[in-house]
Formats: C-alpha cells, structure tokens, sequence
C-alpha cells in the first residue's frame, strides 16, 4: 500500500496566481480530508468529504479556497487567487468506513506552500 | 467549544530518562482520543486510539493513559529516534463526520 499520496511536495507561487493540490487517497478510505498546519494554528480541519460528498467545509477560510472530489480516488484543493498569509504545510488523510475500527487517519506527506 | 491542549510545548531528556507527555482535553462526549507522532517534514504517524476512561495502550518505548479528562504518553528510557513532536487528538461526541481536533503538539528532543 502506498498510503496516501500527496503533489506538489513543494509550491511556490506569486501572490495572485491559482494553485492546485492533488491527493490520492488509500484505496477502500471512504473518507478524505484536508489540514492545513502552521506554527500559530497547528492543525486545521479544512473540509471533510464522505463518499465523494463535501460534509464539512466550514474550515475553509474564504470563497478563495474550493475543494473538489471527482471520484473516490482523487481529490483537490484549489486557492484562487492565492496570498502571502496562504503559506502553510496542507495535509490530506483518508480513513477506512465505520465498522471498521474508529483508529487514526493516515497523512500524506503534505505539501509546503509558499506565496511570494 | 471543544478544546484540546497539549504541554510542555518542548520537551529535552537526555538518553534513558523516562517522562510523560499531557494531553488535555475538553470535548462533548469524547469518542476517542488520538496519540500521532509527526517528523520534520512529514505527515503525522498514527501511534494509538483510546477509546474509554482507564484504558492503556503500549508501543516499544511508549505507552498511552487515558483518564476522562486527560490523556498521558509515557515514554520509557527513550533513545534519540524518539524525537519527533507528538500530536493528540480528540473525536467528540458531538461530531458524526470524524472531525479530529487537535493539540498544538509537544516537540521531544532526545540527547544521546
């Protein structure tokens, strides 16, 4: 299994200019989410999808910032237009269905954002 | 408002001495409660879940306490690998879509 699976591990952008993360989760995970982690905020919940269905956005800090999951393999996040303060490591996890034990997520490896 | 915090904020031990880690948490119903270990760089590594106040899980070096307001991560004559920053983590009642909320961590430096 090669866990979830994060790109770019790196992005740097100009202020102003549309960036795209990509995640694939691990296969048979029914449920995906995206963190965003900073030294001042730790981990942040963005938004939480369940069968491919947004649950929970109510994390995502502005229109700027729209999430999308085409099929159960595949998932982004998206910040148009991006800004300085965006500049963060992003997380996305993916975890197994209910019944299937209430353990941990599984992280990617992230990626580090940073806008110039 | 569901609320989990973490101390110290750093911690140093030399090689061999043993210490605890505090996990603090104040949730709606606490479905289980989360111990990740995250290296530079990476993403968080799921270490234990502890589900019920008295239960106890182990892992090498480490061990989790749960109690039905904080949680402890004993760690045993720790060796210099064991530097990371540990994350807790809380799953409360009150949240059907699996929302964890998370301490800011505590950075454990090892020295040989």
């Amino acid at each position: 299994d090669a866990g979830v699976i994060q790109s770019p591990r790196h992005e740097v952008t100009e202020m102003g200019q549309e960036v795209t993360l990509r995640c694939k989760p691990i296969s048979g995970h029914n449920s995906l989410f995206w963190y965003r982690q900073t030294m001042m905020r730790g981990l942040e919940l963005l938004i939480y999808f369940n069968n491919n269905v947004p649950i929970d956005d109510s994390g995502m800090p502005e229109d700027r910032f729209s999430a999308k999951m085409p099929n159960a393999s595949f998932s982004t996040l998206k910040i148009q237009p991006s800004e300085p303060r965006d500049s963060a490591v992003y997380f996305c996890a993916s975890r197994s269905p209910p019944g299937q034990g209430l353990y941990g997520y599984t992280f990617g490896s992230g990626t580090r954002l940073t806008v110039v | 408002e569901d609320q989990v915090t973490q101390s110290p904020e750093a911690l140093r031990l030399q090689e061999g001495e043993s210490s605890s880690l505090n996990c603090s948490y104040t949730v709606s119903g606490l479905r289980g409660l989360f111990w990740y270990r995250q290296d530079p760089g990476k993403g968080p590594e799921f270490l234990f879940t502890l589900y019920s106040a008295g239960e106890e899980k182990e892992k090498e070096r480490l061990k989790a306490t749960l109690t039905k307001k904080e949680s402890f991560l004993h760690i045993t004559a720790p060796k210099p690998e064991d530097s990371a920053t540990y994350l807790c983590a809380a799953h409360p009642g009150s949240s059907n879509t699996g929302k964890l909320i998370f301490g800011q961590g505590t950075t454990l430096q090892v020295k040989p």
